[in-house]
Formats: structure tokens, C-alpha cells, sequence
């Protein structure tokens, strides 16, 4: 279940396998929503985006779906490797400023 | 190209001391945002700014303050300072202000408190 503070969710998964982190946003009317990486001691690094009218984005080794019915963002990394390791944010918005879902670690086990 | 540059790095200041804190955006950006983050929890807004002017402001007290320079950079000002202020401080850098579009994040500014 989800943790506060100190403790974020995390995600454990071998090198090589599909990674698929999770974020269910809170606002109905936001119609853009960014995935940023954040590894320690940086900023947020953008990943990949998706407009509200779009229910699945491609990129390089990552998609992102979008269910509005239910209010809930994935993030889809294929092959995932030991640089992916991090805490991956989902960022909603209604065109006003970014509201940050509270993270995810993804953890690479080799 | 430079990204999104913030100074300094790192800082530590005492109960009741004031802060500021620089952010020059990505080259041809117009418009700056302010987060803060907690460890172990996602940024909050503080504030937006676009061609100088403040054009959002997050659920923060008012010894939080910024402003944007004719070139864009910006400064955000934080006045008696509190352990609780302690905390990443993160900038972002968009092309406009408008729907869809990306904001860039700074490396972030480490205040301790204390």
C-alpha cells in the first residue's frame, strides 16, 4: 500500500524485465500529465508525457497509459536496466502548476 | 546547451535567518516555477512566474516571496526561516506559460535549517 514520508512504495524488479509503475491522480479536469525520473541528489528528470486525449504515448523504452475513467497513470519501462534505478514521479495539471503524485522507488536487482 | 541552473547547491542557515535563492532558466524560457520537496515526498508548487509576473501561487505562507529579471531568472525569498523550511527547493523552466507544455527541472538548492 502506499507509504508517506520517508517510506515511498517501492518496486523491485530484475534487470532485463518490463517495469510497470503505478499512479492514480486526483484531479478530473487535469489534461496533461508528465513522468519525471528523479535519481538522489538531482531534480526531476523528464521522461515522457501525454495529453488527455490520448490514452497510450511511445517513447524510447517507455509508454505511458492513461485511464481517465479511472483516474490512474502508468509508466511501462521495457528492459529495464540498472539506471533506471530511481523514484519516478507522475505530475498531473489543468494548466495551472504541476501536482506531484508522492513517487515510486524502482529498485534494479541485478 | 545549459540547462536549468540553480545556486548554490547547498546551504545552512539558522531559525530565523532569510534565504534567497537563484534559478536561470533554460535559454529562451520565459517562464519559471518554484517547488519545494520534502525528503521523501514529491515536489509542491510555490509559485509561477511568466514575463515577470507571478502567475500562480501554491498554499505557502508569505515569508515565501520571487520574482523574475528582465532576462528571467528568477530569485525566490524565504524570511524567517523555520526547521520545517528545510528542504530541496526545486526550479523548473518552460517555453511559455499555457497548456501542455514541459517544465525542466533545475539539480535543486539543499536548505538546512537548523
Amino acid at each position: 500500500g502506499e507509504s508517506v514520508g520517508l517510506h515511498l512504495p517501492t518496486l523491485s524488479v530484475q534487470e532485463g524485465d518490463n517495469s510497470i509503475i503505478n499512479c492514480a491522480y486526483s484531479n478530473s479536469a487535469s489534461d496533461y500529465f508528465i513522468w519525471y525520473k528523479q535519481e538522489s541528489g538531482k531534480g526531476p528528470q523528464f521522461i515522457i508525457d501525454i495529453r488527455s486525449n490520448m490514452d497510450k504515448r511511445q517513447g524510447q523504452r517507455v509508454t505511458v497509459l492513461l485511464n481517465k475513467t479511472v483516474k490512474h497513470l502508468s509508466l511501462q519501462i521495457a528492459a529495464t536496466q540498472p539506471g533506471d534505478s530511481a523514484v519516478y514521479f507522475c505530475a498531473e495539471t489543468n494548466g495551472q502548476n504541476f501536482v506531484f503524485g508522492p513517487g515510486t522507488r524502482l529498485s534494479v536487482l541485478p | 546547451d545549459a540547462g536549468v541552473t540553480q545556486s548554490p547547491t547547498h546551504l545552512i542557515k539558522t531559525r530565523g535567518q532569510h534565504v534567497t535563492l537563484r534559478c536561470s532558466p533554460i535559454s529562451g524560457h520565459k517562464s519559471v516555477s518554484w517547488y519545494q520537496q520534502v525528503l521523501g515526498q514529491g515536489p509542491q508548487f510555490i509559485f509561477q512566474y511568466y514575463e515577470k509576473e507571478e502567475r500562480g501561487r501554491g498554499n505557502f505562507p508569505d515569508r515565501f516571496s520571487a520574482r523574475q529579471f528582465p532576462n528571467y531568472s528568477s530569485e525566490l525569498n524565504v524570511n524567517a526561516l523555520l526547521l520545517g523550511d528545510s528542504a530541496l527547493y526545486l526550479c523548473a523552466s518552460s517555453l511559455y506559460y499555457r497548456r501542455y507544455t514541459e517544465a525542466f527541472f533545475g539539480q535543486g538548492t539543499r536548505l538546512t535549517v537548523v
